[in-house]
């Protein structure tokens, strides 16, 4: 079956720390999307990648870092800056032209 | 100023029933596309409906309808014979401009209506 995978399902992070979101996509699709959602929130963009070695900012980027090495894999490295990281991750991906983005089943980050 | 606008926080229908969710945009933008996501208590988000700004006919999947009403800036969904499970987050969305410069193109997200739907 062909979908995006989110792992882990639940994290935990020390203050301090560094932790990073999988996100693994074998839809073979190019753009990928990282969002944040707080509790009676939307979601807010924090980076997205339209081609392998290629990602741009979204609205909330700051304390956050990505990496697109590959086509299937865009992870998420939530750094010691990002100063209220507890929410809920999202990754998404779409296929060219019109298409909806499709999402993974999401990763709940919180700190100890 | 909030480009998605959904003013029902919470509602709640019948099992059975038709009922309508919401959702105003503001663009000045004449190419545009809205999304109807339905986001369950686990968390996922899942694709319901697109409607495009120059489609001439309003979309429908199979229980899902988009009452697009475009002079009014308004794109609201209808559920008709509602479901025990479509007790979920609804959320509507959109994403300006047209064509592959924007195989990036950004969704911008309403605050989402609750959705209950009593047996």
């Amino acid at each position: 079956d062909g979908g995006i995978t989110q792992s882990p399902k639940y994290l935990f992070r020390k203050e301090g720390q560094n932790v990073t979101l999988s996100c693994e996509q074998n839809l073979n699709h190019d753009a990928m999307y990282w969002y944040r959602q707080d509790p009676g929130q939307g979601l807010r963009l924090i980076y997205y990648s339209q081609i392998v070695n290629d990602f741009q900012k979204g609205d909330i980027a700051e304390g956050y870092s990505v990496s697109r090495e590959k086509k299937e894999s865009f992870p998420l490295t939530v750094t010691s800056a990002q100063k209220n990281p507890t929410a809920f991750y999202l990754c998404a991906s779409r296929a060219p032209g019109g298409q909806p983005q499709h999402f993974g089943d999401g990763t709940r980050l919180s700190i100890l | 100023a909030q480009k998605i606008t959904q003013t029902q926080p919470g509602m709640f229908v019948q099992e059975k029933e038709a009922v309508t969710l919401d959702c105003t945009y503001d663009t000045s933008d004449p190419s545009y596309g809205l999304f109807w996501y339905k986001q369950p208590s686990s968390g996922e988000m899942i694709f319901l409906i697109y409607q495009g700004s120059y489609d001439q006919q309003n979309a429908t999947e199979g229980r899902y309808s988009l009452n697009f009403q475009k002079a009014r800036k308004s794109a609201n969904l209808v559920i008709s014979a509602s479901q025990l499970g479509d007790s979920a987050m609804y959320f509507c969305a959109m994403r300006e401009g047209r064509g592959n410069a924007g195989n990036n193109r950004k969704l911008i997200w309403g605050l989402g209506t609750s959705l209950a739907v009593n047996p």
